[in-house]
């Protein structure tokens, strides 16, 4: 079964930390893996897609990584700001649809 | 450039009844796409609209339905109403078809059904 996994389920961190949210798939084959921000009440925003040959991308303080071969992403957020605080979404591009993860509610604490 | 627009934002419905969704993509995309999104299951692919003709679609029950207009617009339909279509409801648009493009997200409907 095509599958998306986020770890952990949510986060609490300090503001100015740095921090890591996982992404495990399982979707195969994958036409691009993306990561979005959603805060609450809003929609989804986009933050980085990264295709199957790329394996870093950055966005500002956010920086994705790929590994096609263990089927694993992460979101790694630097200089965290209270702003941050949202739900991050990992996606996975597959035959013309987007398969998502159950997203990491990450919250920032001042 | 304005962004996605949907309407409307809130919606009390109760069972039984139908509803109609609106979503206005971005100026000079055709591609909709719509998702339903819950606590319990996360953001699920309903289907997705190119040039009036839909490409794919999710795994849902036949009540759920869209269409789009020659200016790209789309509506999404869901009949016979049930409790568990309670959702915030989001629409996509990009300009071009499939997923290879970035998709920018409404601000979604949320739908109660009572």
């Amino acid at each position: 079964k095509n599958q998306v996994e986020q770890s952990p389920q949510s986060l609490i961190i300090l503001e100015g930390k740095n921090c890591t949210l996982q992404c495990n798939y399982t979707v195969s084959p994958f036409s691009n893996l993306r990561w979005y921000k959603q805060d609450t009440g809003r929609g989804p925003v986009s933050l980085t897609i990264m295709t199957f040959s790329e394996n870093t991308k950055s966005n500002g303080r956010y920086t994705a990584t790929l590994d096609a071969d263990t089927k694993q992403s992460s979101l790694h957020i630097t200089a965290s700001q209270l702003s941050d605080s949202a739900s991050y979404i990992c996606v996975v591009s597959y035959i013309g649809k987007l398969i998502f993860g159950q997203g990491t509610e990450l919250s920032v604490k001042p | 450039k304005a962004g996605v627009t949907q309407t409307p934002r809130y919606l009390i419905k109760t069972r039984g009844q139908q509803v109609t969704l609106s979503c206005s993509p971005i100026s000079g995309h055709r591609s909709v796409s719509w998702y339903q999104q819950t606590p319990g299951q996360g953001l699920q692919f309903l289907f997705e609209y190119f040039s009036e003709t839909q490409r794919n679609k999710g795994n849902f029950p036949g009540r759920f339905s869209g269409r789009q207009f020659s200016n790209s617009r789309s509506e999404m339909n869901v009949s016979t109403l049930e409790l568990g279509d309670s959702a915030l409801y989001l629409c996509a648009s990009s300009p071009g078809p499939g997923q290879s493009y970035e998709q920018y997200f409404g601000p979604g409907t949320r739908l109660t059904v009572t």
